[in-house]
């Protein structure tokens, strides 16, 4: 398995425009998550799904932030218009049933904006 | 609400030397209890886990863990240190809301000397 596959890498923005971060879960997994991490703040959880469904977004900074996942297999995090306190290192993470078996995270995004 | 405290930002020890992080949690229903590891650029990759059962748990890279409920830690050990081993270690609890939303400790960084 190619495990979470998370794009782009990096990504430098100017203040205002929109950001589009994308992630791929493993296959078979049933929960994804999205996290960001700052050296301020450390790890935080923005939102997270279950089926596709989104169970808790009480992480979402503010409406600015938007995430979507039409399917298994694709989830989006959308910042629109960014700023630059977005800047950080954003995860997606999947697992598979309980919070037993661990999550998988992909290599993460490295969000700019200047 | 669960938390989790990881006592030393900062923690340096020689090759060869014991490793010792410190995690401390608060959780009002029996946890679930984690470590991640994150070296540089990378996402985080589970380093051993408790769920139920035997409390001293051992993970990959010859790391293990003690589950103490009356003292409520989880510290991450190992007898002798690799300079491989230098990288960032995340100690992280199931959340009471649902055992799907992990919360994760703002990390402690390993530097090992030679």
């Amino acid at each position: 398995d190619a495990g979470v596959i998370q794009s782009p890498r990096h990504e430098v923005t100017e203040m205002g425009q929109e950001v589009t971060l994308r992630c791929k879960p493993i296959s078979g997994h049933d929960y994804l998550f999205w996290y960001r991490q700052t050296m301020m703040r450390g790890l935080e959880l923005l939102i997270y799904f279950n089926n596709n469904v989104p169970i808790d977004d009480s992480g979402m900074p503010e409406d600015r932030f938007s995430a979507k996942m039409p399917n298994a297999s694709f989830s989006t995090l959308k910042i629109q218009p960014s700023e630059p306190r977005d800047s950080a290192v954003y995860f997606c993470a999947s697992s598979f049933g309980a919070a037993s078996y661990g999550y998988t995270f992909g290599s993460g995004t490295r969000l700019t904006v200047v | 609400a669960q938390s989790v405290t990881q006592l030393g930002s900062h923690v340096s020890v020689s090759e060869g030397a014991l490793v010792l992080l410190r995690c401390n949690y608060s959780s009002s229903v029996p946890p679930y209890l984690f470590w991640y590891v994150q070296y540089p650029n990378q996402g985080l990759q589970l380093l051993l886990k408790y769920t139920t059962g035997a409390t001293l748990v051992k993970g990959i890279n010859g790391f293990e863990a003690e589950f103490k409920k009356s003292e409520t830690s989880f510290h991450l050990t190992k007898p002798s240190a690799h300079m491989s081993d230098a990288a960032e270690y995340f100690c992280a609890v199931s959340h009471s809301g649902g055992y799907n939303k992990l919360i994760f400790g703002a990390g402690t960084r390993l530097a090992v000397h030679p």
